[in-house]
C-alpha cells in the first residue's frame, strides 16, 4: 500500500521560495502508471490542483501557477519534490502531495498534508 | 477551463437521512472525468466514486454517485455520524488538468 509524506519548512518568508519534499513508500516512484501530484488547500478554502509528474519526466502545471512553480522527481530516493517560487501570503495553505494512477482521472492516494505559512 | 459549481454549499440534516449533493460543470465532461471526495477536519480527502459512479476500495454502498454531462450527484442514502464532513467534487480536463469545486459541507441539525 503506498504512503505518501510531506516534508519542508512550515514557515516561509514573502519573495522566497517554498520548497516541499513527498517521499513515497510502498511503490517505487519509477514503476511507471502514475502521476505524482502536487496540490494545496487555501485557508478555509477548497482544493487547487498545482501540477504533476511522471516518472518519464513528462509534467503537467496548473495555468495559474506554471510562471512560479517546478516539480521534479529524485529516483535515488523515491521521493518528488514541489518549488514555488516569489512567495506571496496568498500562497499559505496546507500543501499535499498526491497519487494519479494513469489511466485514471482522480487522485487515489493523499499524504497527511503540510500547513505553509507565508509570513515575514 | 471547466468550471465546476457544487449546492447546496451547506446541508444540514440529521443521522439517517438521505444526503443529496450536486455538482455541475460549465461544459460537458464525460463520466469517465468525475470523482467525489470526501474531507473531515484535519484530514486529507479521501476518494469516495470514481467515473461518476464506482465506489473506490473500501467505500460503504451508502454512497452513491450518478449523472452525466454537466448535472452529477453524490447521494448518501442513510447517513451516519461519521458521514458528517465537507464534500468535494473533481474533474478531469485539458487545463488544467484537474479541478475541484467549491465543496458541499453536510452538518449535524
Amino acid at each position: 500500500q503506498v504512503q505518501l509524506q510531506e516534508s519542508g519548512p512550515g514557515l516561509v518568508k514573502p519573495s522566497q521560495t517554498l520548497s516541499l519534499t513527498c517521499t513515497v513508500s510502498g511503490v517505487s516512484i519509477t514503476s511507471g502508471g502514475y502521476y505524482w501530484t502536487w496540490i494545496r488547500q487555501l485557508p478555509g478554502k477548497g482544493l487547487e490542483w498545482i501540477g504533476y509528474i511522471y516518472y518519464s519526466g513528462s509534467i503537467h502545471y496548473n495555468p495559474s501557477l506554471r510562471s512560479r512553480v517546478h516539480i521534479s522527481i529524485d529516483t535515488s530516493k523515491n521521493h518528488f519534490s514541489l518549488k514555488l517560487s516569489s512567495v506571496t501570503a496568498a500562497d499559505t495553505a496546507v500543501y499535499y502531495c498526491a497519487r494519479r494512477t494513469s489511466g485514471y482521472y482522480h487522485v487515489d492516494s493523499w499524504g497527511q498534508g503540510t500547513l505553509v505559512t507565508v509570513s515575514s | 477551463e471547466v468550471v465546476l459549481t457544487q449546492s447546496p454549499g451547506t446541508l444540514s440534516l440529521s443521522p439517517g437521512e438521505r444526503a443529496t449533493l450536486s455538482c455541475r460543470t460549465s461544459q460537458s465532461v464525460s463520466s469517465s472525468y468525475i470523482a467525489w471526495y470526501q474531507q473531515k477536519p484535519g484530514q486529507a480527502p479521501r476518494l469516495l466514486i470514481y467515473g461518476a459512479s464506482s465506489r473506490a476500495t473500501g467505500i460503504p454502498d451508502r454512497f452513491s454517485g450518478s449523472g452525466s454531462g454537466t448535472d452529477f450527484t453524490l447521494t448518501i442514502s442513510r447517513l451516519e455520524p461519521e458521514d458528517f464532513a465537507v464534500y468535494y467534487c473533481q474533474q478531469y480536463g485539458n487545463s488544467p488538468k484537474l479541478t475541484f469545486g467549491g465543496g458541499t459541507k453536510v452538518e449535524i441539525k
